[in-house]
């Protein structure tokens, strides 16, 4: 089993969509959790940090639930500048220092 | 104040040569962390240097080796090549205590023919 899993994509939406993306981590001793922006042939960016209470920043809300180790991406009305892949990473924080597990992505397009 | 800076930006190797990759860290960062991420899947932690050490390494082969020097930047070394090999490496740089807030470069695309 991956340590990361994500949705498989892709997600082809009109532009104003919600669209919402899921992940399960494996490791349930992980101790941070973040979602990254990738565009395509460049580096991944950080979009935002998860936390149990949720948490939102703009159009996007991301869900924590440590119970079921499940992360949630939430996008609403989606612009064309959406569209990329969605990157769901968790840090196991193993040995004292801390590393990025990423699941595969899931890729985005948002059409007119 | 310069982010995280990689070279070269695109290599061509043939199979069974040696590599080497470079990178920066951000200004102020002590720690490296590299990642391969082939096509369609999301980077993979091959190992991240603190203190000139190997602190972690991912499931890696020995191939694959690093450095990192004083003034912290670092370099990864890839040896006998296979096409398996060719992939996007990224470099991204941390504080050690902050180590999940990782910045990345814009990474060295690899290609081994």
């Amino acid at each position: 089993r991956k340590e990361v899993e994500q949705d498989p994509g892709p997600f082809n939406v009109p532009e104003g969509a919600t669209v919402a993306f899921n992940c399960t981590y494996s490791n349930s001793a992980s101790q941070s959790f973040f979602w990254y922006r990738q565009d395509c042939r460049k580096e991944p960016k950080l979009l935002m940090s998860v936390y149990s209470s949720g948490n939102e920043d703009g159009r996007f809300t991301a869900q924590l639930n440590r119970a079921s180790q499940y992360i949630s991406l939430l996008i609403r009305d989606s612009k064309l500048s959406d569209s990329a892949t969605y990157l769901c990473v968790v840090n196991p924080f193993s040995g004292g220092y801390n590393k990025l597990i990423f699941g595969a992505g899931t890729r985005l397009a948002v059409h007119p | 104040d310069a982010g995280v800076t990689q070279s070269p930006t695109h290599l061509i190797k043939t199979r069974g040569q040696q590599v080497t990759l470079r990178c920066s860290p951000k200004s102020g960062h002590d720690t490296v962390s590299w990642y391969q991420q082939a096509l369609g899947q999301g980077p993979q932690f091959i190992f991240q240097y603190y203190e000139e050490e190997e602190r972690q390494r991912g499931n890696f082969p020995d191939r694959f080796s690093g450095h990192q020097f004083p003034n912290y930047s670092s370099e990864l070394n890839v040896n006998a090549l296979l096409l398996g090999d060719s992939a996007l490496y990224l470099c991204a740089s941390s504080l050690r205590d902050l180590g999940y807030e990782q910045y990345f470069g814009p990474g060295t695309r690899l290609t081994v023919t």
